[in-house]
């Protein structure tokens, strides 16, 4: 079977760094994407990993290990903005596209 | 920047009736997809589509059918609503790169309620 597996809720502090971690066992992969998504909003586009190692894009950076079925998104200098669900996915194949249940993310002053 | 619209934000309806719900996007994308999002459950696919009159069944087509005349708009259709299926429902497009691997961008979303 397909399984993404995230924490479901996680706890900042203003101004300091939190990393969030997804974990998955899927039959292929070809990428994964992160997306945060606020309280009653859309999901918006955060990264793209195909490839082993960083992506860092200001405060976020994202980090894939292929052979470990691993990914964490990691944000800097956390705002009281930031807080919302980072859910993470994974591209099976060519057409399939299969999601995590998403990280609470809450941060406190 | 990239615009999925979609037709309601809150919809109340009865057990029964025939739901539409209409998404529209405005940047010639060839994908289009309808998901559901329920707390504690990752975003499941009830179908997508990769041109025009083209469908594909998603995770949970069941209870549903989609609805593709133009390239920008994306119908989704509950023939018999049931209480079930009371959930937020996402519409997204992307660019068709021979794959899922173009960013998918969301609508923001329709807060079904049936009755």
């Amino acid at each position: 079977g397909q399984n993404i597996d995230q924490p479901t809720e996680m706890t900042a502090t203003e101004g300091a760094i939190v990393q969030i971690n997804c974990t998955y066992q899927t039959s292929g992969f070809n990428g994964l994407f992160w997306y945060q998504q606020h309280a009653g909003e859309a999901p918006t586009f955060l990264s793209y990993n195909v490839l082993d190692g960083l992506e860092e894009k200001g405060r976020f950076s994202s980090f894939l290990s292929r052979s470990k079925g691993y990914s964490y998104l990691l944000l800097k200098e956390l705002q009281m903005k930031d807080s919302a669900s980072y859910l993470c996915a994974v591209i099976v194949g060519n057409y399939q596209l299969i999601w995590g249940a998403g990280t609470k993310l809450i941060i406190k002053p | 920047d990239v615009k999925v619209t979609q037709s309601s934000r809150y919809l109340v309806k009865r057990t029964g009736e025939k739901v539409f719900l209409e998404c529209v996007q405005d940047m010639d994308h060839e994908n289009m997809f309808w998901y559901r999002q329920d707390p504690g459950l990752g975003l499941r696919l009830i179908y997508f589509s990769y041109d025009v009159k083209m469908k594909e069944k998603g995770d949970i087509p069941e209870g549903y059918s989609v609805s593709r005349e133009k390239k920008e708009r994306f119908s989704l259709i509950l023939e018999s609503a049931s209480t079930n299926q009371t959930s937020m429902y996402l519409c997204a497009s992307s660019f068709n790169s021979d794959g899922f691997n173009s960013p998918l961008h969301f609508g923001n979303g329709t807060r079904l309620t049936v009755t």
